[in-house]
This record gives C-alpha cells, sequence and structure tokens, in this order.
C-alpha cells in the first residue's frame, strides 16, 4: 500500500462547476497535510495546508480533513481554466521528518 | 536569496559519469529535502536533513546517491556513475518548521538528462 494515495485522473470538471480531489494516506500518526498545484514543466506550489479535522477555506479552495477516516480532500469552487493542473496531495510523516507526496491528480477544466 | 535556488537548471551527461546538483534554501529554513521526479510521475523522498541531527537517508535508491549539507546551508546531491534511470527533474525544498508548521517551498529544479 503506498502511504499517500491519489486517483490519477485525468479528472474533467465544466468551467464554473466544483472540482473535487480526494487523498487517503496510511500513516494514522500524520499531523500535518498539505495541497500542491504543480504546472507541466514547474515546481509544485502550495495552495492549503491543514492540520485539524474539518474544513479550511481560502478563496475559492476548500481543503477537507478526517483523520479518523485517513482522508484529505481538495475543493475547488467556481473552475477555471487556469486550474488545470497536477494536484499533489502530501502528508508530514509521523516521525516529522519527510513529507510524502502522492502521484498527483491530472485536473482539466474545460471552457 | 528569496527564494529556494537549484543550480544548475538543466544538466546532460553521459552514463558513468558522476554528477553533482546543488541546492540554496531559503535563509533561516532549518529543513530541507530532495526529491525525484520523474518524467509524468509524482514526487520520490529522497533525503530530509533538519538542522545538525542525523539525515533521514531512507529514501535515496542505491548507494549510488549520497547528499550533503553543511549546517544549515547549501546541500549537494551527488549522482554517481549515472544510468539512463537517474533521468529526472531532482527538486529540492525547504521549510522554517517554527510554530509546529512545516510547510514546505520548492526550487524549480535540476532537470537531469543521462544520455
Amino acid at each position: 500500500q503506498k502511504e499517500v494515495e491519489q486517483n490519477s485522473g485525468p479528472l474533467s470538471v465544466p468551467e464554473g462547476a466544483i472540482a473535487s480531489l480526494n487523498c487517503t494516506y496510511s500513516d494514522r500518526g500524520s499531523q500535518s497535510f498539505f495541497w500542491y498545484r504543480q504546472y507541466s514543466g514547474k515546481s509544485p506550489e502550495l495552495i492549503m495546508s491543514i492540520y485539524s479535522n474539518g474544513d479550511k477555506e481560502d478563496g475559492r479552495f476548500t481543503a477537507q480533513l478526517n483523520k479518523a477516516s485517513q482522508y484529505v480532500s481538495l475543493l475547488i469552487r467556481d473552475s477555471q481554466p487556469s486550474d488545470s493542473a497536477t494536484y499533489l496531495c502530501a502528508v508530514l510523516h509521523s516521525s516529522a521528518s519527510k513529507i510524502i507526496f502522492g502521484s498527483g491528480t491530472r485536473l482539466s477544466i474545460r471552457p | 536569496g528569496a527564494g529556494v535556488s537549484q543550480s544548475p537548471s538543466n544538466k546532460v551527461t553521459e552514463k558513468g559519469k558522476d554528477v553533482e546538483l546543488r541546492c540554496d534554501p531559503i535563509s533561516g529554513h532549518t529543513a530541507l529535502y530532495w526529491y525525484r521526479q520523474r518524467l509524468g510521475q509524482g514526487l520520490e523522498f529522497l533525503i530530509y536533513f533538519q538542522g545538525n541531527s542525523a539525515p533521514d537517508k531512507s529514501g535515496l535508491p542505491s548507494d549510488r546517491f549520497s547528499a550533503e549539507r553543511t549546517g544549515e546551508s547549501v546541500s549537494t546531491l551527488t549522482i554517481q556513475r549515472t544510468q539512463q534511470e537517474d533521468s529526472a527533474v531532482y527538486l529540492c525544498a525547504s521549510s522554517a518548521r517554527d510554530r509546529g508548521l512545516n510547510t514546505i517551498y520548492f526550487g524549480e529544479g535540476s532537470w537531469l538528462t543521462v544520455v
């Protein structure tokens, strides 16, 4: 079992709709969770971080964390073509050392 | 500098040669990471440095890979006797690790091609 799992996609969403990206992790002791966006040929950039159960909103983005289910999600409201990218879920290992990344979900927003 | 700086940005090397990749983290960041990303794939953890603690080398794929960091400054990732499978972008990241926050910031990467 991979430590951080994501559907590879591609996930195709019409412009203006809500895109929902999901991630599960295996290390129950993990405390910190991140969503990164990566455009083709570019390095990842941080979108959201979340540390507590529940929802965290920042503009059009909402991160959701459920530690009991070991599940993290990212919702993107009013999706724009510029949101088309690969979204990487990342989890800080309970050893508080390495941050492990999922393989990413490719999101495509169709006009 | 303002961000994580990596060099070289691109490197083409012949199979069997050694390569050295450099990372200059954000000033004041105590934690430094190296990741590898093959074309179309996710980020593969290689090694983690935190201050003067022993590094977490659990992600290094073979003994051809090694990394060093002097204090809380520059890090060098060395790949000996390069193989074509080593072709990838090597990403360095750093974080402040303060107030329990662990947000990491990435450099632009070093694109390695082994021919």
